[in-house]
């Protein structure tokens, strides 16, 4: 079966300091890969989305960067945070046609981070 | 465009039956879903629905679609403490295949 892992579950980083969430899916190969932002009681922001490796589409520009170094892993990084970056990340990964279409996703647990 | 939206709050009795609504923009949505997120955790699929469908029941669930009003509606009988949750619906646009569109979330309370 297919399992997606999200890890740290819980960060807080102070304003300038880099950071680094990885997500890893196992059971699976060629997955679509997302990362998504959730601000507190918001709805889900897409932040980025890769179709292969190293293949990254950003949805929206910020102080954020992803990359996807193998198949089914998928790391979103930065730099310097800023306060603006606290939110609560979610990894998910979804079937590819054949087609390149896309359907349903399965979300990792979350990372909630806090930038003080 | 590509948009969803969904009301953000719904308050209702234990027991009863939750109506939770959605609509959405793109007519060439070939599958619309419906997650649940539970406090501090992922997304959760809960069902789905494909474009060619009116209606799916799934025990407790049942999603109506009206492709003409672009509404999609997830009803939940007998809620139950345990479905106090944020329920998201989602797009597959066939304009932007490998994105889902995501609605803003409907938080539903369950009162005593």
């Amino acid at each position: 079966s297919q399992t997606i892992h999200q890890w740290p579950a819980t960060l807080v980083q102070p304003v300038g300091s880099p950071l680094s969430l990885e997500c890893t899916v196992e059971g699976t190969s060629n997955p679509n890969l997302y990362w998504y932002r959730q601000a507190a009681g918001r709805g889900l922001q897409l932040l980025f989305y890769s179709v292969g490796i190293g293949q990254i589409s950003s949805e929206v520009p910020q102080n954020l960067s992803a990359s996807r170094p193998q198949d089914r892993q998928f790391i979103l990084s930065s730099k310097k945070l800023l306060l603006s970056d606290s939110g609560f990340y979610l990894c998910a990964w979804s079937v590819q046609t054949t087609q390149g279409r896309s359907y349903g996703y399965t979300f990792g647990s979350g990372t909630r981070l806090t930038v003080v | 465009g590509e948009d969803v939206e969904q009301s953000l709050f719904l308050s209702v009795r234990e027991g009863d039956s939750s109506v939770i609504n959605c609509t959405y923009t793109d007519s060439s949505s070939t599958y619309l879903y419906w997650y649940k997120q539970e406090p501090g955790a992922g997304l959760q699929l809960l069902t789905y629905i494909f474009s060619n469908m009116d209606m799916k029941q799934d025990q407790r669930l049942t999603v109506l679609l009206n492709k003409k009003d672009k509404h999609l509606s997830l009803r939940i009988a007998d809620t139950q403490t345990g479905d106090s949750a944020i329920y998201f619906c989602a797009e597959s646009p066939y304009s932007s295949a490998s994105k889902i569109i995501f609605g803003s979330g409907t938080r539903l309370s369950i009162r005593p």
